[in-house]
């Protein structure tokens, strides 16, 4: 079974500060690994994903993500917050073997507040 | 390219009615997935649908069916509604391997269902 934990409900950053959410797996064998961004009464949008090769990915809007294998996580970074950053957060997982399919399983979402 | 699109975006529902969600991926995308947001459950897979075939299901009652047609659109029903099937709907379409983006899962803006 694969299974995807955001330890923090809420991230608060101010606007300009560093941001980072953070993202844990559990997957059988190799996992791609996915971040998307939910603003309010909207679907879900694609940030940046992890499928194989450097471990630094580099996404939409200025985020990145950094996957780290032995301690399996993927948090999701940002160098420089904006106020227009605030959203809920979600990291994905699903497992290379999966025979084709997309399966994707979500963690419980981070709530990202940048104020002022 | 048009975005995944859903309708209707807004229904609501008596319990014991049954409902049907469409959607229309984007244009080339051969598979669409369905996922389930509430509050208390977050995002939970509920089926995925390749050329016109049932790939991977996730755990929910037989309730829940979908179907995909020859343009790749595809429906899912919810038959003998519950309190506890309001939620947003959310579908997602998916390039095939042999393109720039593979793996990405493109998200619809949902379907908003409220079971009174």
């Amino acid at each position: 079974a694969q299974s995807v934990a955001q330890p923090e409900d809420q991230v608060n950053v101010a606007e300009g500060n560093p941001l980072t959410v953070k993202c844990t797996y559990s997957v059988s064998g190799n996992p791609y690994l996915f971040w998307y961004v939910q603003y309010p009464n909207r679907g879900l949008q694609f940030l940046l994903k992890y499928i194989t090769g450097d471990n630094l990915v580099k996404g939409s809007y200025g985020f990145e993500a950094e996957f780290n294998k032995s301690q399996t996580s993927f948090h999701l970074k940002k160098p420089s917050a904006l106020v227009s950053d605030s959203a809920l957060y979600f990291c994905a997982v699903r497992g290379a073997l999966t025979g084709g399919g997309n399966k994707l399983t979500f963690g419980t979402g981070t709530q990202l507040k940048v104020e002022l | 390219k048009a975005g995944v699109t859903q309708t209707p975006r807004y229904l609501i529902k008596t319990r014991g009615q049954q409902v049907t969600l469409s959607c229309s991926p984007i244009s080339g995308h051969r598979s669409v997935s369905w996922y389930q947001q509430t509050p208390g459950q977050g995002l939970q897979f509920l089926f995925e649908y390749f050329s016109e075939t049932q790939r991977n299901k996730g755990n929910f009652p037989g309730r829940f069916s979908g179907r995909q047609f020859s343009n790749s659109r595809s429906e899912m029903n919810v038959s003998t509604l519950e309190l506890g099937d309001s939620a947003l709907y959310l579908c997602a379409s998916s390039p095939t391997l042999r393109t720039a983006s593979p793996y990405e899962q493109y998200f619809g803006p949902g379907t908003r269902l409220t079971v009174t």
